[in-house]
């Protein structure tokens, strides 16, 4: 069974630009959730979807946004980008995450850069 | 609020000594906790999870954990180091289904350290 799959797995960009990362989750599977990976602030929830539906977020700016498609597949956009988004992304699958009951499977990630 | 607090930030261990990683949480709701291990480049996988039911845990590659409600906490061993545990360490804390907890809340990471 293929694991989650994000690309790029590695991208440059400047300050102001746009950036869109992709999520291609376990297959069967329904939920799918972002964090972003700093050194500084560590692992932050960004969001969560499932059958298309965003069902939690997290506390970042309007400039983060997501979606997910109906084959479960999700992206997420950064607009704007500023210095302090360089980041890993991370993207992580499960069948219904709700409270821990399904066990979320991760990505390899997508290391964002910003100059 | 939940709140996952790992102490030390770097722990350095001798190949073939005890493993052992500090977690402690604050949670308003009866908690699901987790331990997940992050090699260089690569995402999060599960080393062990604790819902209900016993609170020894065992996961993968010998690690275990146990739960104690008490000193909430749920500090991760494993009684020999390899080398190959050299990674970064996460606890997370997530509440359980009812609770309207549905993400995980991870702590700051330690990174583990072996050497010969």
């Amino acid at each position: 069974k293929a694991g989650v799959t994000q690309t790029p797995r590695y991208l440059i960009k400047t300050r102001g630009q746009q950036v869109t990362l992709s999520c291609s989750p376990i297959s069967g599977h329904r939920s799918v959730s972002w964090y972003q990976q700093t050194p500084g602030q560590g692992l932050q929830f960004l969001f969560e979807y499932f059958s298309e539906t965003q069902r939690n977020k997290g506390n970042f700016p309007g400039r983060f946004s997501g979606r997910q498609f109906s084959n479960s597949r999700s992206e997420m956009n950064v607009s704007t980008l500023e210095l302090g988004d360089s980041a890993l992304y991370l993207c992580a699958s499960s069948f219904d995450f709700r409270g821990g009951t399904g066990e979320l499977f991760f990505g390899e990630g997508s290391r964002l850069t910003v100059l | 609020a939940q709140s996952v607090t790992q102490l030390g930030s770097h722990v350095s261990v001798s190949e073939g000594a005890l493993v052992l990683l500090r977690c402690n949480y604050s949670s308003s709701v009866p908690p699901y906790l987790f331990w997940y291990v992050q090699y260089p480049n690569q995402g999060l996988q599960l080393l062990l999870k604790y819902t209900t039911g016993a609170t020894l845990v065992k996961g993968i590659n010998g690690f275990e954990a146990e739960f104690k409600k008490s000193e909430t906490s749920f500090h991760l061993t494993k009684p020999s180091a390899h080398m190959s545990d050299a990674a970064e360490y996460f606890c997370a804390v997530t509440g359980q289904v009812g609770s309207g907890y549905s993400t995980l809340t991870f702590g700051k990471g330690t990174m583990l350290l072996v050497s010969p």
